[in-house]
């Protein structure tokens, strides 16, 4: 079955770890997404990605990080700078910008 | 920057009653996405609308896309409780969604 998947479904961390939020997709898609959600908001892009070795900040990059050194693979690190980190990150995959974009079943991240 | 304004916030509704949700944009609207969200889980893609006036319809559900009023609107005919959860219109070109409309469906 093709499809996007994220790991862990529910993190804790200490205020001040770094932590990476796991997203894998095996429908050969070129552009992967990273969105955070918070109660009451919609979607807002942190980072985006539209081939191998290429990413782009979107809205609220600051204090996240990430890599795109495969297609499936498109990992996210949310850094001691981020001051409010507590939130449920959602990815996302797409064949190109303009297709639909098909979301993992998110992680919710908990700073304790 | 394009801004997307979805209402009502929230809509409880009685099984069996239709509804309708609005998605209006700060900009003109080439075409727009409808998803749906399950309460903590990713989100399902429903619709995609390319062109203004265009509609399309799966099962009991109908988006409409009006660019005169850079407006999507969303209409649910007979509500089940499996409609239940939050829709949320986006412009996958500029990466950007509503912040959603919560739909509460009661018997």
């Amino acid at each position: 079955d093709g499809g996007i998947t994220q790991s862990p479904k529910y993190l804790f961390r200490k205020e001040g770890q770094n932590v990476t939020l796991s997203c894998e997709q095996n429908l050969n898609h070129d552009a992967m997404y990273w969105y955070r959600q918070d109660p009451g908001q919609g979607l807002r892009l942190i980072y985006y990605s539209q081939i191998v070795n290429d990413f782009q900040k979107g809205d609220i990059a600051e204090g996240y990080s990430v890599s795109r050194e495969k297609k499936e693979s498109f990992p996210l690190t949310v850094t001691s700078a981020q001051k409010n980190p507590t939130a449920f990150y959602l990815c996302a995959s797409s064949a190109g910008r303009v297709n639909e974009q098909f979301f993992g079943p998110g992680t919710r991240l908990t700073v304790l | 920057s394009q801004e997307l304004e979805q209402s009502p916030q929230s809509l409880i509704v009685q099984e069996g009653k239709n509804l309708t949700i609005n998605c209006t944009s700060s900009k003109t609207l080439y075409g727009l996405y409808w998803y749906k969200q399950k309460y903590g889980e990713g989100l399902i893609f429903l619709m995609m609308l390319q062109k203004g006036g265009e509609e399309k319809s799966h099962e009991k559900i109908t988006a409409k896309l009006d660019e005169k009023k850079q407006q999507s609107s969303l209409h649910i005919t007979a509500s089940q409780p499996s409609h239940a959860g939050i829709y949320l219109c986006g412009i996958n070109e500029k990466l950007t969604f509503g912040t959603g409309t919560r739909l509460t469906i009661i018997p």
